[in-house]
Formats: structure tokens, C-alpha cells, sequence
């Protein structure tokens, strides 16, 4: 069964860092890019970041490139994302997500952590 | 940047009844690169639909996603009561290599 368990986040003041970190289960962590996606409080999803399986390529939305960094420890099934120079607008749950082989949809999702920017 | 909208915003229905869901794309997206997702209050996205109009592992014979070009559309035939839910689109892009999900519908009790 495979499992993804979102941790590290939580409130951080404007300007602030955070590293969210999701440890993978049930399925061969190193042949699947991955991805984290996020949800505002009673908004739709928004795609945040992705990298592909050895790490080598990554990818970012607009709103976040610069500012965030996504990377990945295939010995240690985990897959993180590092975010600088946080604003309100960042505040959202984020959601570790794994994509399908050819990369175009989400497979499967884990439960996501809240994180919070405010003063 | 391709555009998402997904129409109605809520879809109010009682069991048993069809529910048809709209989303269309600001411009043409193969149909391989569509995906739908059914998200539960308090729970995360699963995936339902992709390429269109394959069901994921597991997703019952009662969704069904079609549609090509611009316009693509995801029914529900039976509703049950615990298909009650948000639904979602979403769509690929290769080049530059990005996502992009519609704002979503939810289907509500009547």
C-alpha cells in the first residue's frame, strides 16, 4: 500500500523558512518523480513543485520559483521542500504527491500539513 | 498558460441522480494529459479519471469521463451517498513542464 506522510510544517512569521518533509512507503520511492501540490484554506489546488526520480530535474510554479526548493533522498525514501521568504499567500495545506510514470497525473496523495504565515 | 474553469461551482443533486460535470480548457489540450480528482471534506485528492477517460485503480463503474479538444466532462451515473464531494480537473503541460487544476465543483445534497 503505498503511503505518504507529510511533516515540518506549521506558523511561521512573514519573510520566515520552513522545510516540509514527506517520507514515502509501499512502492520503489527511486522510480517515481514526485511532486507537492497545495490547497489554500477553501480554495482550489494549486501545483507547487516537482522532481523527477533521480532529482536531477526540477520544476516550479510561477509563484514560487526563486523562493522555494524542492529535493529528494532516494536511500531514505524522503522528499522535501524548502521555503524562503514566506508570505500570507503562502499559508495553504501542502500535499506530497506521487506522480504517475509518464509524469501527467497525481496518483496518490498524503494527507498534507498546514502551514501557516502570520505575524 | 492553459486556463481551467469548471462549471457549475456547486451541483446540487439527491442520490441516485446523474451529475454531470463540465470543465474546459482556454485552449486545446489532448485528451491524455486530463485527469479528474474527488476530494472529501477534510481529505486528500484522489485520483479518479485520467487520460480522459480511464478510471483509476479501484474507482467505480459508475464515473466515467469523456470528452476532447477544449471540453471535457466527468459523470456520475447513480449518485451514492458517498460520492457527495468536490471534484476537480487538471491538466498537463509539457513545455515549459507545468500543472494546472480548475477551481472545482462541488456536488451537495439536495
Amino acid at each position: 500500500e503505498v503511503q505518504l506522510l507529510e511533516s515540518g510544517g506549521g506558523l511561521v512569521h512573514p519573510g520566515g523558512s520552513l522545510r516540509l518533509s514527506c517520507s514515502a512507503s509501499g512502492f520503489t520511492f527511486s522510480t517515481y518523480g514526485m511532486s507537492w501540490v497545495r490547497q489554500a484554506p477553501g480554495k482550489g489546488l494549486e501545483w507547487v513543485s516537482g522532481i523527477s526520480s533521480t532529482g536531477d530535474s526540477t520544476y516550479f510554479a510561477d509563484s514560487v520559483k526563486g523562493r522555494f526548493t524542492i529535493s529528494r533522498d532516494n536511500s531514505k525514501n524522503a522528499l522535501y521542500l524548502q521555503m524562503n521568504s514566506l508570505t500570507a499567500e503562502d499559508t495553504a495545506v501542502y500535499y506530497c504527491a506521487k506522480f504517475t510514470i509518464n509524469w501527467y497525473y497525481f496518483e496518490y496523495w498524503g494527507q498534507g500539513t498546514l502551514v501557516t504565515v502570520s505575524s | 498558460e492553459i486556463v481551467l474553469t469548471q462549471s457549475p461551482g456547486t451541483l446540487s443533486l439527491s442520490p441516485g441522480e446523474r451529475a454531470t460535470l463540465s470543465c474546459r480548457a482556454s485552449q486545446s489540450v489532448s485528451r491524455h494529459y486530463i485527469a479528474w480528482y474527488q476530494q472529501k471534506a477534510g481529505q486528500a485528492p484522489r485520483l479518479l479519471i485520467y487520460a480522459a477517460s480511464s478510471r483509476a485503480t479501484g474507482v467505480p463503474d459508475r464515473f466515467s469521463g469523456s470528452g476532447s479538444g477544449t471540453d471535457f466532462t466527468l459523470t456520475i451515473s447513480r449518485l451514492e451517498p458517498e460520492d457527495f464531494a468536490v471534484y476537480h480537473c487538471q491538466q498537463y503541460e509539457s513545455s515549459p513542464r507545468r500543472f494546472t487544476f480548475g477551481p472545482g465543483t462541488k456536488v451537495d445534497i439536495k
